[in-house]
């Protein structure tokens, strides 16, 4: 099994702060994706990224994929207090990577 | 499209009782997978469905365990005899094809007292 690890497991910061959260494996992922999710709801997709060094942006929130495949990070410039929940990163596993497995997440607060 | 429907979105039980969790999924959606999250463990893959047919089980923890997928439309995840270590939320997911977006239901609470 391909494994996800995620760091920070928790961080709170000031609203307008910056701040990066990383995803790291042993294992070459074909591709990864980032999932939001907040109390009491599933998660939701915020991107995929598939190629080796690929940076991909959604308003204030930046996603790196590494050049080697294996680890890929999130960076949110001038946090808001709607950008509070769980960020999971996940990755296809499995034979035939047909699975899905995610990460355990980065619990984020961000305060007003 | 209504999304993925999970029932009940919360459910009480005693020790011992039968659970059964039901999912619709997306239509036109041809995978299907049930996961469990803790706040210990984080989101563990229990079972995944290709096509109706369950391709990987095991993710499931024991026999007491069990999911099935008699149509495109409806699954259930079953727990008999339930525990109290079974307690956590449980989600449903579904997506066109592989390496796309996968849809989460709102999940099911379970607590089993």
């Amino acid at each position: 099994t391909q494994l996800l690890e995620q760091s920070p497991q928790f961080l709170s910061i000031q609203e307008g702060e910056n701040l990066t959260v990383y995803c790291n494996s042993s294992s070459v992922f074909s591709s990864l994706q980032w999932y939001r999710q907040e109390p009491g709801e599933g998660p939701v997709l915020l991107v995929t990224v598939v190629t080796g060094g690929e940076v991909k942006k959604l308003k204030r929130l930046t996603f790196q994929f590494g050049d080697a495949r294996k680890d890929s990070s999130l960076h949110i410039t001038a946090a808001q207090p709607g950008d509070t929940g769980l960020y999971l990163c996940a990755g296809p596993s499995g034979a035939g990577s047909y699975q899905l497995t995610f990460g355990k997440g980065t619990k984020l607060s961000v305060i007003p | 499209d209504a999304g993925v429907i999970q029932s009940p979105r919360h459910e009480v039980t005693e020790m011992g009782q039968e659970v059964t969790l039901r999912c619709k999924p997306i239509s036109g959606h041809n995978s299907l997978f049930w996961y469990r999250q803790t706040m210990m463990r984080g989101l563990e893959l229990l079972i995944y469905f290709n096509n109706n047919v369950p391709i990987d089980d095991s993710g499931m923890p024991e026999d007491r365990f069990s999911a099935k997928m008699p149509n495109a439309s409806f699954s259930t995840l079953k727990i008999q005899p339930s525990e109290p270590r079974d307690s956590a939320v449980y989600f449903c997911a579904s997506r066109r094809q592989e390496n796309t977006e996968a849809f989460f239901g709102q999940g099911t609470r379970l607590t089993v007292v």
